[in-house]
């Protein structure tokens, strides 16, 4: 099994629907984060969560909402999906030493969300 | 959030070393300088990754300059399963990790 799993791995929905997509790991991380791309471009950070009670903003936190159930599960949530929403979606997750810049990423094989 | 600058593409041949560049003139003290690569259809993966002398792992070494402003990852034999977009990224304290839009490297056989 794979470290960190992502669900959906390809989703199709419409204008207004809610969608959420799962990450889960078996890493024993504590930090997890959501990332977005776009086809072409890196990857931008919308949220990151260094224990199930801190949940922080990245770059593009607009339109889009996270839960972190358990130090293994970390979900992303679309209230109610926009086009300009289809992108490709990674999960990723990586030890908490606390106050390095050495944790290294391990991430999720991705979800492709597409927005009628 | 520091920023760093790659070229946005580069051609190899098989079997040649390869050399890909990163400016990141506005690093801080605390910076480590992280290496992730992307293959087509898939997450990035973790190359490397250093703050201040030079690294070496079995994937890639990691040259960073005195100064710190720049650094370069060396694949020292190209092969077909390097071809990726590489992303050189600053990660300090804060655990943000910004990415930014990374090198295609193409290998040629």
């Amino acid at each position: 099994d794979a470290d960190v799993t992502q669900t959906p791995r390809n989703r199709i929905t419409k204008t207004g629907k809610r969608i959420m997509l799962e990450c889960s790991q078996t890493k024993g991380h504590d930090r997890m984060y959501w990332y977005r791309q776009d086809p072409g471009l890196g990857l931008r950070l919308i949220y990151y969560s260094f224990d199930v009670k801190d949940i922080n903003k990245g770059e593009i936190s607009d339109g889009y909402s996270v839960s972190r159930q358990a130090q293994a599960k970390f979900s992303l949530s679309l209230e109610s999906a926009i086009p300009n929403q289809t992108a490709l979606y990674f999960c990723a997750t990586s030890e908490g030493i606390k106050d390095s810049g050495a944790n290294v990423l391990t991430f999720g094989a991705g979800s492709r969300l597409t927005v009628l | 959030d520091a920023k760093t600058t790659q070229p946005n593409s580069m051609e190899s041949n098989e079997e040649e070393p390869v050399h890909l560049p990163c400016n990141h003139s506005t690093i801080s003290g605390t910076d480590y300088i992280h290496w992730y690569r992307q293959l087509p259809s898939q997450g990035p993966e973790y190359v490397i990754h250093g703050l201040t002398s030079n690294v070496n792992n079995r994937m890639a070494s990691l040259a960073i300059a005195e100064d710190r402003k720049s650094s370069t990852l060396i694949l020292h034999r190209a092969t077909l399963r390097d071809a990726a977009v590489y992303y050189c990224i600053l990660r300090d304290y804060t655990d943000k990790l910004i990415f930014g839009t990374g090198t295609r490297l193409q290998v040629f056989p």
